[in-house]
């Protein structure tokens, strides 16, 4: 159980477009999803944490006008990185909350998706 | 300041030769304490959670302990493909999750 799958695993665009990355818990629902980016060798950074109707929780320094996120579900979060360019190629990692109650919840990981913006 | 630290911040052995990795943290109000593995261009995968002191996990030659202060992930006779990193998280309240900058683990057959 608690899988969470990701899509596209990795994508080449042009700079100036937009691209959309799916986060979707496949087997719970997640009231909550967090979008991380990760650069070479270095940990976890937050981006944002999404809430199902809500608009998203930004971190500080993330640009919200260009990382755009939608959590139109309880098993469905979108990240559109909106006229990417150079500088936002990384590794883009979601994970989805499942609440086991009592406060005792866990973080599951999608497989991550690598942007490479030419 | 709620953090999390771990060490060492890489580590080599020889398949076989078990070790621990550990887990510092200060957080106000440990709602519960996360390791994961996340082996090159994957996402992190989970192990364990910890919710309270003394409690232990484990699950095959891994075995995750808590303290007060800290966590434990001890490795058992390890085997090459257990190489990857590992990361501790822990989360300090409903949406706050703080990642350590994990152990990157090099098992040698």
């Amino acid at each position: 159980g608690a899988v969470v799958s990701q899509h596209p695993s990795r994508v080449i665009c042009k700079s100036g477009t937009s691209v959309k990355i799916e986060c979707r818990s496949l087997d719970f629902q997640a009231t909550t999803m967090f979008w991380y980016r990760q650069f070479p060798k270095q940990s976890l950074m937050l981006m944002a944490t999404s809430n199902e109707g809500s608009k998203a929780t930004y971190e500080q320094g993330v640009e919200k006008d260009k990382f755009l996120i939608n959590h139109a579900s309880l098993t469905l979060s979108t990240l559109t990185v909106t006229s990417a360019h150079p500088e936002d190629s990384s590794f883009y990692i979601c994970s989805a909350r499942e609440a086991s109650g009592g406060g005792r919840d866990t973080q599951y990981f999608g497989p991550g998706t690598r942007l490479t913006v030419l | 300041e709620d953090q999390v630290t771990q060490s060492p911040e890489a580590l080599r052995l020889q398949e076989g030769e078990s070790s621990s990795l550990n887990c510092s943290y200060t957080v106000s109000g440990l709602r519960g304490l996360f390791w994961y593995r996340q082996d090159p261009g994957k996402g992190p995968e989970f192990l364990f959670t910890l919710y309270s002191a003394g409690e232990e996990k484990e699950k095959e030659r891994l075995k995750a302990t808590l303290t007060k202060k800290e966590s434990f992930l001890h490795i058992t006779a390890p085997k090459p493909e257990d190489s990857a990193t590992y990361l501790c998280a822990v989360q300090a309240s409903f949406n706050k999750f703080y990642f350590g900058s994990g152990t990157k683990l090099n098992v040698k057959p």
